[in-house]
């Protein structure tokens, strides 16, 4: 069964890039999956970053794809979100996910990364 | 796009029954059955619960069940436990796109 870890930075400057790795365990990042991010400010609910399959292709939320940057690393097994320009808004609890291709929800959750924007 | 619309809270006593409600458009629930539900509880990562509007993944108890009426999915949990206490979100998937719902705060009293 596949696992997923974020890592990252917890703590970024304002203006600066957010960077956060999902490390793939029991599965490779080549199957028949979507990688996602979806974060989680402090009390509130839930929002879709984007999402990005092994080749390459990708599908970011559009009030934030003028700053999302997601790629794929098959050597290490793990994909990348990068979040450029952020501000204290961009402060949240950030997840990985897994989106089987074909299916429309997510089966696995990472345990989350909480990143502070200050 | 704008958010799935959920009540904040809702509430109910161990035993009871309660329903939590999501309300989209034509072109989102009212166009295809790609209703997820997902709980959540303090600190830790959402839990698929529902998928494609009706069905359970593995493990999840059959206390939980989805429906979908015009442009407005529901969630329903029967025989209410203590530990139903959690954030619950619905989401679909249209156009290449996630989009959540407002998230709903399940007290049981």
């Amino acid at each position: 069964q596949v696992q997923l870890q974020e890592s990252g930075p917890g703590l970024v400057k304002p203006s600066g890039t957010l960077s956060l790795t999902c490390a793939v365990s029991g599965g490779s990042i080549s199957s028949d999956n979507w990688w996602s991010w979806v974060r989680q400010p402090p009390g509130k609910g839930l929002e879709w970053i984007g999402e990005i399959y092994h080749s390459g292709s990708s599908n970011y939320n559009p009030s934030l794809n003028s700053r999302v940057t997601m790629s794929v690393d098959k050597s290490k097994n793990q994909f990348s979100l990068k979040l450029s320009s952020v501000t204290a808004a961009d402060t949240a609890v950030y997840y990985c996910a897994e989106r089987l291709k074909f299916k429309t929800y997510f089966d696995m959750w990472g345990q989350g990364t909480m990143v502070t924007v200050s | 796009q704008s958010a799935l619309t959920q009540p904040a809270s809702v509430s109910g006593s161990p035993g009871q029954s309660i329903t939590i409600s999501c309300t989209g458009s034509r072109s989102d629930v009212g166009s295809y059955n790609y209703v997820s539900w997902y709980q959540q509880h303090p600190g830790k990562a959402p839990k698929l619960m529902i998928y494609e509007v009706t069905n359970r993944p593995s493990g999840v108890s059959n206390r939980f069940s989805g429906s979908k009426s015009g442009n407005t999915a529901s969630l329903t949990i029967s025989r209410l436990r203590a530990e139903d206490e959690a954030d619950y979100y619905c989401s679909t998937y249209t156009s290449s796109t996630t989009l959540f719902g407002g998230g709903t705060k399940l007290t049981v009293l």
